[in-house]
């Protein structure tokens, strides 16, 4: 069974970096499949932040692509996010997943999420 | 970018009734369109993949339909366990993949 887990801390100060790991179990990363950001801020929908192919080829949301960095790390079965110059709106769930299908598209596999607040 | 208008915002039914849910996409997303589910405090779940197909272990009641533009999300008996948030999403515009705002099933 595939597993997610999200970890970083729940606090960020405004202008900082935002630094959140993925770690998978029941999957070994470098098989295969993309491996995907998604966030939702409280009582809000889904924005989807970008991907990585477990090649090390990343896709951004062109909103967020210039202060967004994914990376991959096969030798821990691990993916990382970091989001540059926070401010109160990158406040949300952020969820780490397996994207599957045409370009990975659509995501099968979720870790449970964890709410990173920005605030001083 | 392609925008995604999911319709009602809220479906109010009873158990037993038949929920329709509609996706309707700025410009044709072909077949890449995808359905999930979240209940409160917890991840998406994957419902449906490319419009019709059902995910790995979600149940014949959940059926996916439409192309292009136009794709509905039909729940052909609710039970109570699939009152819920659901939220369409698409791939067309590559590497932008976006979600719709979401259709909330509540319990009338």
């Amino acid at each position: 069974q595939v597993q997610l887990q999200e970890s970083g801390p729940g606090l960020v100060k405004p202008s900082e970096t935002l630094s959140l790991t993925c770690t998978v179990s029941g999957y070994s990363i470098s098989s295969g499949y993309y491996w995907g950001w998604i966030r939702q801020p409280p009582g809000k929908g889904l924005e989807w932040i970008g991907s990585i192919y477990h090649s090390g080829s990343t896709y951004y949301n062109p909103s967020l692509k210039s202060r967004v960095t994914i990376s991959v790390d096969t030798s821990k079965n691990q993916f990382s996010l970091k989001l540059s110059s926070v401010t109160a709106a990158d406040t949300a769930v952020y969820y780490c997943a397996r994207g599957v299908g045409a370009t990975g598209y659509y995501f099968d596999y979720w870790g449970q999420g964890t709410l990173v607040t920005v605030s001083s | 970018e392609i925008v995604l208008t999911q319709s009602p915002a809220t479906l109010s039914l009873s158990p037993g009734e038949r929920a329709t849910l509609s996706c309707r996409a700025s410009q044709s997303v072909s077949s890449y369109l995808a359905w999930y589910q979240q209940k409160p405090g917890q991840a998406p779940r994957l419902l449906i993949y490319d419009a019709s197909n059902r995910a790995t272990g979600i149940p014949a009641r959940f059926s996916g339909s439409g192309s292009g533009t136009d794709f509905t999300l039909t729940i052909s008996s609710l039970e109570p366990e699939d009152f819920a948030v659901y939220y369409c999403q698409q791939r067309s515009n590559w590497p932008t993949w976006t979600f719709g705002q979401g259709t909330k099933v509540e319990i009338k």
